[in-house]
Protein backbone atom coordinates (compact mmCIF):
# COMPACT_ATOMS: atom_id res chain seq x y z
CA UNK A 1 0.00 0.00 0.00
CA UNK A 2 2.22 3.08 -1.48
CA UNK A 3 2.13 5.94 0.66
CA UNK A 4 1.78 10.24 -0.46
CA UNK A 5 4.32 9.96 -2.97
CA UNK A 6 5.99 13.08 -4.63
CA UNK A 7 7.85 14.01 -7.43
CA UNK A 8 10.59 15.43 -7.98
CA UNK A 9 12.82 14.89 -4.91
CA UNK A 10 15.18 17.65 -5.92
CA UNK A 11 14.86 20.55 -7.96
CA UNK A 12 16.83 23.97 -8.64
CA UNK A 13 15.12 26.79 -10.16
CA UNK A 14 16.30 30.57 -11.28
CA UNK A 15 14.23 33.52 -10.08
CA UNK A 16 11.38 34.56 -12.00
CA UNK A 17 11.04 30.94 -13.30
CA UNK A 18 8.10 28.68 -12.63
CA UNK A 19 7.49 25.23 -11.38
CA UNK A 20 5.29 22.80 -10.74
CA UNK A 21 5.51 19.86 -8.02
CA UNK A 22 3.11 16.77 -8.45
CA UNK A 23 1.53 14.95 -5.17
CA UNK A 24 0.07 11.37 -5.44
CA UNK A 25 -1.80 10.42 -2.44
CA UNK A 26 -1.90 7.73 0.06
CA UNK A 27 -4.47 4.90 -1.64
CA UNK A 28 -7.88 5.44 -0.67
CA UNK A 29 -7.38 9.14 0.50
CA UNK A 30 -9.59 12.36 -1.38
CA UNK A 31 -7.78 14.96 0.44
CA UNK A 32 -4.63 16.77 -0.48
CA UNK A 33 -3.32 19.79 1.84
CA UNK A 34 0.35 21.23 0.56
CA UNK A 35 2.59 22.72 3.10
CA UNK A 36 5.94 24.91 2.66
CA UNK A 37 8.72 24.26 5.11
CA UNK A 38 11.71 26.72 5.06
CA UNK A 39 14.59 25.93 6.71
CA UNK A 40 14.48 25.23 10.48
CA UNK A 41 11.20 26.12 10.83
CA UNK A 42 7.64 24.08 11.19
CA UNK A 43 5.63 23.69 8.06
CA UNK A 44 3.27 26.26 6.95
CA UNK A 45 -0.39 25.63 5.15
CA UNK A 46 -0.58 26.64 1.69
CA UNK A 47 -3.63 25.15 0.58
CA UNK A 48 -6.08 22.18 0.48
CA UNK A 49 -7.97 20.63 -2.40
CA UNK A 50 -11.11 18.17 -2.54
CA UNK A 51 -13.51 16.81 -5.24
CA UNK A 52 -10.88 18.71 -7.56
CA UNK A 53 -11.57 22.20 -5.31
CA UNK A 54 -9.49 24.39 -3.70
CA UNK A 55 -11.78 23.87 0.24
CA UNK A 56 -8.86 26.36 2.22
CA UNK A 57 -6.01 28.27 2.03
CA UNK A 58 -3.20 29.77 3.94
CA UNK A 59 -1.25 33.33 4.10
CA UNK A 60 0.21 32.65 0.49
CA UNK A 61 0.18 35.09 -2.53
CA UNK A 62 -1.97 34.24 -5.72
CA UNK A 63 1.78 33.16 -7.42
CA UNK A 64 0.64 29.77 -5.98
CA UNK A 65 -1.71 27.95 -7.04
CA UNK A 66 -2.48 24.20 -7.27
CA UNK A 67 -4.85 21.70 -8.77
CA UNK A 68 -6.61 18.42 -8.34
CA UNK A 69 -7.46 15.95 -10.63
CA UNK A 70 -10.11 13.07 -10.74
CA UNK A 71 -7.65 10.74 -9.79
CA UNK A 72 -7.28 12.71 -6.41
CA UNK A 73 -3.50 13.41 -7.36
CA UNK A 74 -3.02 17.10 -6.90
CA UNK A 75 0.06 19.80 -8.51
CA UNK A 76 1.02 22.58 -6.76
CA UNK A 77 2.16 25.72 -9.17
CA UNK A 78 4.35 28.56 -8.07
CA UNK A 79 4.87 31.13 -10.64
CA UNK A 80 7.59 34.14 -10.38
CA UNK A 81 9.68 32.79 -8.52
CA UNK A 82 11.47 34.24 -5.47
CA UNK A 83 14.41 33.67 -3.27
CA UNK A 84 12.28 33.51 -0.03
CA UNK A 85 10.45 30.33 -2.07
CA UNK A 86 13.49 28.04 -1.27
CA UNK A 87 11.69 25.28 0.88
CA UNK A 88 10.87 22.09 1.31
CA UNK A 89 7.28 21.41 -0.28
CA UNK A 90 5.95 18.90 2.22
CA UNK A 91 2.24 16.90 0.36
CA UNK A 92 -0.08 15.08 2.72
CA UNK A 93 -3.71 13.66 2.18
CA UNK A 94 -6.12 12.75 4.00
CA UNK A 95 -10.04 11.51 4.22
CA UNK A 96 -12.72 13.60 4.04
CA UNK A 97 -15.07 11.57 6.32
CA UNK A 98 -16.14 13.84 9.34
CA UNK A 99 -14.47 14.55 12.23
CA UNK A 100 -10.82 14.67 12.11
CA UNK A 101 -8.91 12.30 9.94
CA UNK A 102 -5.34 12.36 10.12
CA UNK A 103 -3.40 13.61 7.36
CA UNK A 104 -0.04 11.33 6.05
CA UNK A 105 2.58 13.45 4.83
CA UNK A 106 4.97 12.62 1.72
CA UNK A 107 8.94 13.24 2.03
CA UNK A 108 8.74 16.46 0.50
CA UNK A 109 9.83 18.56 -2.69
CA UNK A 110 13.59 20.46 -2.17
CA UNK A 111 13.15 23.22 -4.19
CA UNK A 112 15.86 25.60 -4.39
CA UNK A 113 15.84 29.30 -5.90
CA UNK A 114 18.89 30.53 -7.15
CA UNK B 1 -3.00 34.73 12.72
CA UNK B 2 -2.69 31.77 14.97
CA UNK B 3 0.62 30.61 16.55
CA UNK B 4 2.24 27.77 18.08
CA UNK B 5 5.51 28.37 20.54
CA UNK B 6 7.29 25.53 21.05
CA UNK B 7 10.03 24.90 23.49
CA UNK B 8 12.70 23.86 24.42
CA UNK B 9 14.07 24.83 20.51
CA UNK B 10 16.28 22.16 21.14
CA UNK B 11 17.87 19.56 23.89
CA UNK B 12 20.51 17.61 23.90
CA UNK B 13 20.21 14.77 26.61
CA UNK B 14 21.95 11.16 27.93
CA UNK B 15 20.59 8.00 26.48
CA UNK B 16 17.61 6.60 28.78
CA UNK B 17 16.77 9.90 30.56
CA UNK B 18 13.38 11.54 30.55
CA UNK B 19 12.31 14.37 28.02
CA UNK B 20 9.47 16.72 28.30
CA UNK B 21 8.64 19.61 25.44
CA UNK B 22 5.54 21.78 25.03
CA UNK B 23 3.53 23.78 23.18
CA UNK B 24 1.60 27.08 23.32
CA UNK B 25 -0.86 28.93 21.49
CA UNK B 26 -2.74 32.85 22.12
CA UNK B 27 -5.88 30.58 20.53
CA UNK B 28 -7.71 27.50 21.00
CA UNK B 29 -7.62 24.04 19.41
CA UNK B 30 -10.22 21.64 18.94
CA UNK B 31 -7.48 19.11 18.23
CA UNK B 32 -3.54 19.03 18.99
CA UNK B 33 -1.28 16.42 17.69
CA UNK B 34 2.25 15.99 17.86
CA UNK B 35 4.70 14.24 14.86
CA UNK B 36 8.28 13.08 14.27
CA UNK B 37 9.98 14.47 11.23
CA UNK B 38 13.76 12.79 10.31
CA UNK B 39 16.18 14.31 7.74
CA UNK B 40 14.80 13.89 4.45
CA UNK B 41 11.42 12.84 5.29
CA UNK B 42 8.02 14.03 5.72
CA UNK B 43 6.18 14.72 9.36
CA UNK B 44 5.31 11.11 11.14
CA UNK B 45 1.99 11.43 13.47
CA UNK B 46 2.94 10.21 16.97
CA UNK B 47 -0.24 10.76 19.05
CA UNK B 48 -3.35 12.59 18.32
CA UNK B 49 -5.34 14.54 21.19
CA UNK B 50 -9.29 15.17 20.94
CA UNK B 51 -10.58 16.56 24.35
CA UNK B 52 -9.44 18.94 27.06
CA UNK B 53 -7.87 17.36 29.83
CA UNK B 54 -6.65 14.52 27.26
CA UNK B 55 -3.93 12.01 28.40
CA UNK B 56 -2.42 9.61 25.52
CA UNK B 57 0.20 7.10 25.30
CA UNK B 58 2.30 5.49 22.52
CA UNK B 59 4.60 3.43 23.79
CA UNK B 60 7.13 5.82 25.67
CA UNK B 61 5.54 8.99 24.46
CA UNK B 62 2.87 10.37 26.59
CA UNK B 63 1.08 13.59 25.52
CA UNK B 64 -1.85 15.42 27.38
CA UNK B 65 -4.17 18.36 25.63
CA UNK B 66 -4.48 21.37 27.88
CA UNK B 67 -7.56 22.26 29.45
CA UNK B 68 -7.93 25.91 28.61
CA UNK B 69 -7.05 24.09 24.81
CA UNK B 70 -4.53 26.49 24.33
CA UNK B 71 -1.36 23.94 25.37
CA UNK B 72 -0.20 20.46 25.00
CA UNK B 73 2.77 18.63 26.38
CA UNK B 74 4.89 15.33 25.32
CA UNK B 75 7.14 13.08 27.49
CA UNK B 76 9.60 10.51 26.42
CA UNK B 77 10.63 8.10 28.43
CA UNK B 78 13.78 6.18 28.88
CA UNK B 79 14.72 8.24 25.67
CA UNK B 80 16.85 5.64 22.75
CA UNK B 81 19.43 7.07 20.02
CA UNK B 82 16.30 6.55 17.13
CA UNK B 83 14.21 9.27 19.16
CA UNK B 84 16.68 11.58 17.49
CA UNK B 85 14.60 14.24 15.31
CA UNK B 86 12.71 17.33 14.84
CA UNK B 87 9.40 17.14 17.37
CA UNK B 88 6.53 18.84 15.93
CA UNK B 89 2.71 19.66 17.82
CA UNK B 90 0.48 21.37 15.45
CA UNK B 91 -2.94 22.42 16.24
CA UNK B 92 -6.58 22.11 13.99
CA UNK B 93 -9.15 24.11 14.90
CA UNK B 94 -12.02 22.64 12.60
CA UNK B 95 -12.17 19.45 11.10
CA UNK B 96 -10.22 18.51 7.54
CA UNK B 97 -9.07 22.28 7.44
CA UNK B 98 -5.48 23.31 8.07
CA UNK B 99 -2.59 22.69 10.84
CA UNK B 100 -1.15 25.08 12.66
CA UNK B 101 2.39 23.85 13.33
CA UNK B 102 4.77 25.11 16.02
CA UNK B 103 8.88 25.61 15.35
CA UNK B 104 9.66 22.47 16.31
CA UNK B 105 11.85 21.37 19.39
CA UNK B 106 15.33 19.07 17.70
CA UNK B 107 16.21 16.45 20.27
CA UNK B 108 19.63 14.96 20.33
CA UNK B 109 20.73 11.92 22.28
CA UNK B 110 23.94 11.13 23.37
CA UNK B 111 24.79 7.07 23.80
Amino acid sequence: DAGVTQSPTHLIKTRGQQVTLRCSPKSGHDTVSWYQQALGQGPQFIFQYYEEEERQRGNFPDRFSGHQFPNYSSELNVNALLLGDSALYLCASSLNRGGYQPQHFGDGTRLSIL
Amino acid sequence: GQQLNQSPQSMFIQEGEDVSMNCTSSSIFNTWLWYKQDPGEGPVLLIALYKAGELTSNGRLTAQFGITRKDSFLNISASIPSDVGIYFCAGLYNAGNMLTFGGGTRLMVKP
